[in-house]
């Protein structure tokens, strides 16, 4: 398979507790996105990289949410002490500069 | 600040019908690029098509067409013919132009297609 992957697809947790994300992206695409869609809305941009360096953070990244890239391929999102208005399906994307946007299948996280 | 309204918010029709989603845009950029994608139940969102605004011709793909009107900031997508596996949410969306810009899409809220066998 040589789409982006995304691990775990699901994810049920406690509030307060922390949860991690992966997303390994198409290998020749050097920016990567991490978007986030609540129920019945549209994707809402978090942050993306290009290569390693993070260029750009939406106001929705709070400081609970880290998201990194090192070395350029794939990437993690960590929520700490996660509330229940984190619960969502946490979306990963990766690009050539010039290229279409492709998505993965997403991790859907429920916080209970 | 981009916006994407999608007035529709779910659809039902039957097979073999017609069907035409609506897209309205705001931006103040004035070149930008408008897409199209579909997510299935499982989740994962399919690019179907990107437009950018200096084109403004109508595009055909197969059963599906899109009309680009900049003088009234609409992208209209119509599925001709509808089949039960149409079914699906459809998101327009805009990002800015510029390859060295962050090309962070705005989508909309979305249309739930149901297409009735």
């Amino acid at each position: 398979d040589t789409g982006v992957s995304q691990d775990p697809r699901h994810k049920i947790t406690k509030r307060g507790q922390n949860v991690t994300f992966r997303c390994d992206p198409i290998s020749e695409h050097n920016r990567l996105y991490w978007y986030r869609q609540t129920l019945g809305q549209g994707p809402e941009f978090l942050t993306y990289f290009q290569n390693e360096a993070q260029l750009e953070k939406s106001r929705l990244l709070s400081d609970r949410f880290s998201a990194e890239r090192p070395k350029g391929s794939f990437s993690t999102l960590e929520i700490q002490r996660t509330e229940q208005g984190d619960s969502a399906m946490y979306l990963c994307a990766s690009r050539t500069v010039t290229g279409e946007l492709f998505f993965g299948e997403g991790s859907r996280l429920t916080v209970l | 600040a981009q916006k994407v309204t999608q007035a529709q918010t779910e659809i039902s029709v039957v097979e073999k019908e017609d069907v035409t989603l609506d897209c309205v845009y705001e931006t103040r950029d004035t070149t930008y690029y408008l897409f199209w994608y579909k997510q299935p139940p499982s989740g994962e969102l399919v690019f179907l098509i990107r437009r950018n605004s200096f084109d403004e011709q109508n595009e055909i793909s197969g059963r599906y067409s899109w009309n680009f009107q900049k003088s009234t900031s609409s992208f209209n997508f119509t599925i001709t013919a509808s089949q039960v596996v149409d079914s699906a949410v459809y998101f327009c969306a805009l990002s800015d132009l510029s390859g060295a810009g962050s090309y962070q899409l705005t989508f909309g809220k979305g249309t739930k297609l149901s297409v009735i066998p």
